[in-house]
């Protein structure tokens, strides 16, 4: 089992770019979340997805972030522009009943 | 909202056993309390989870008193790569989000 796939690793990008983090979930598994992770806020929870629909994205900073779930091995997460207040490491999860499983991360630096 | 209390640090000697204590006063019937690691820089790791009775795995026990407001994360013979941040996390009865609070930071010293 290859575990919860996340790309790319790492990102840096310029003030105002538009930037688009991809997760590729556990095979069989209906949920995904995204979390996000900075020192000052620890890990957050941004938005949930159950069997692709998104069911909670009140933890979604604002209207510039954004996620999507075209189908059930594929989930985006897009920031549009980016802001030097968004870098941070973003985690995706999946689970198929309650254990949530983590992938690497995606460590996203915007100057 | 975190619904747990955790110490921030806590060492433990490698080769003993590392009790991580855990908070939850407020925790209702039908939520279950879980633990999960954080290794610098990688992703949070599934450890363990329980309802009611102490459970078991190859990597660690976990132990829930009788009024459930409080458990304790046992790694029974510490190695140094056991050194990671340790969350406990009490799952949302209604939905299956988790809320990691701050955690607590085990340094295991040789």
């Amino acid at each position: 089992d290859a575990g919860v796939i996340q790309s790319p690793r790492h990102e840096v990008t310029e003030m105002g770019q538009e930037v688009t983090l991809r997760c590729k979930p556990i095979s069989g598994h209906n949920s995904l979340f995204w979390y996000r992770q900075t020192m000052m806020r620890g890990l957050e929870l941004l938005i949930y997805f159950n069997n692709n629909v998104p069911i909670d994205d009140s933890g979604m900073p604002e209207d510039r972030f954004s996620a999507k779930m075209p189908n059930a091995s594929f989930s985006t997460l897009k920031i549009q522009p980016s802001e030097p207040r968004d870098s941070a490491v973003y985690f995706c999860a999946s689970s198929q009943v309650d254990t949530q499983y983590f992938g690497p991360g995606t460590r996203l630096t915007v100057l | 909202d975190a619904k747990t209390t955790q110490p921030p640090s806590m060492d433990c000697a490698e080769g003993r056993a590392a009790n991580l204590p855990c908070n939850h006063s407020t925790i209702s019937g039908n939520e279950y309390v879980y633990w999960y690691r954080q290794i610098h820089s990688q992703g949070p790791q599934y450890i363990i989870h329980g309802l009611k009775n102490n459970e078991t795995n190859e990597m660690a026990s976990l132990i829930i008193t009788e009024d459930r407001k409080s458990s304790t994360l046992i790694l029974p013979h510490a190695t140094l790569r056991d050194t990671a941040v340790y969350y406990c996390i009490v799952r949302v009865a209604t939905g299956n989000q988790f809320y990691f609070g701050t955690g607590t930071s085990l340094t295991v010293i040789p």
